[in-house]
């Protein structure tokens, strides 16, 4: 159970292009999903946190007009890399909280979306 | 703020050695402290947790000990295999806003033969 599923799982995009990458939980309803971002041998960095049926709550730092995140249901929230450029090229996580199971506290994972931008 | 500090590694063990990566962590109130691993090319999954001090998390072989006075949650394992080669990452979460997680730097663990 607690399955999070994120697609695609890597994608290659031109400089200029925007990418969607989709994160969905499977089995349970997640009012609140999170973004991470991860640098090659570094830890996560929590990029925002999105609510279901409200704005985003980005951290410092992020650019909400260069990562938009929507979170239209209770199993679906997106992230858009807008106008990529190669320095946006990273693996890209999401999250999930269950608050039926595991405790406010706990965030079940996906599997990660390796972008690279040419 | 809240932090999270990891041994460096990679920490490299035969099989069956016995395995410690320390954690320590500094927290304005009570965290709940998580272990997560990350196997090559894929997302994180939760390990092991503990919510309270003294609470003692374990899974597949592994432990970690909630240490309120040293403010400390190492993961022990007392018998590695290969198959546990892996990152290894120490995290914690205060409840203030979202409940969002703070993760240390992970610890890349590689196990031989």
């Amino acid at each position: 159970g607690a399955v999070v599923s994120q697609h695609p799982s890597w994608v290659i995009c031109k400089s200029g292009t925007s990418v969607k990458i989709e994160c969905r939980s499977l089995d349970f309803q997640a009012t609140t999903m999170f973004w991470y971002r991860q640098f090659p041998k570094q830890s996560l960095m929590l990029m925002a946190t999105s609510n279901e049926g409200s704005k985003a709550t980005y951290e410092q730092g992020v650019e909400k007009d260069k990562f938009l995140i929507n979170h239209a249901s209770l199993t679906l929230s997106t992230l858009t890399v807008t106008s990529a450029h190669p320095e946006d090229s990273s693996f890209y996580i999401c999250s999930a909280r269950d608050p039926t199971r595991g405790g406010i506290d706990t965030q079940y994972f996906g599997p990660g979306t390796r972008l690279t931008v040419l | 703020g809240d932090s999270v500090t990891q041994m460096e590694g990679p920490v490299t063990l035969s099989e069956e050695a016995f395995l410690t990566i320390n954690c320590t962590y500094t927290a304005t109130g009570y965290p709940s402290l998580f272990w997560y691993v990350q196997y090559p090319g894929e997302g994180l999954q939760l390990l092991l947790k503990a919510t309270k001090a003294d609470d003692k998390g374990s899974n597949k072989g592994f432990e970690a000990t909630y240490r309120k006075e040293t403010t400390s949650f190492h993961l022990e394992k007392g018998s590695v295999q290969v198959s546990d080669s892996a990152v290894y990452f120490c995290a914690l979460t205060d409840f203030s806003g979202y409940s969002t997680l703070t993760f240390g730097k992970g610890t890349m663990l590689l196990v031989s033969p």
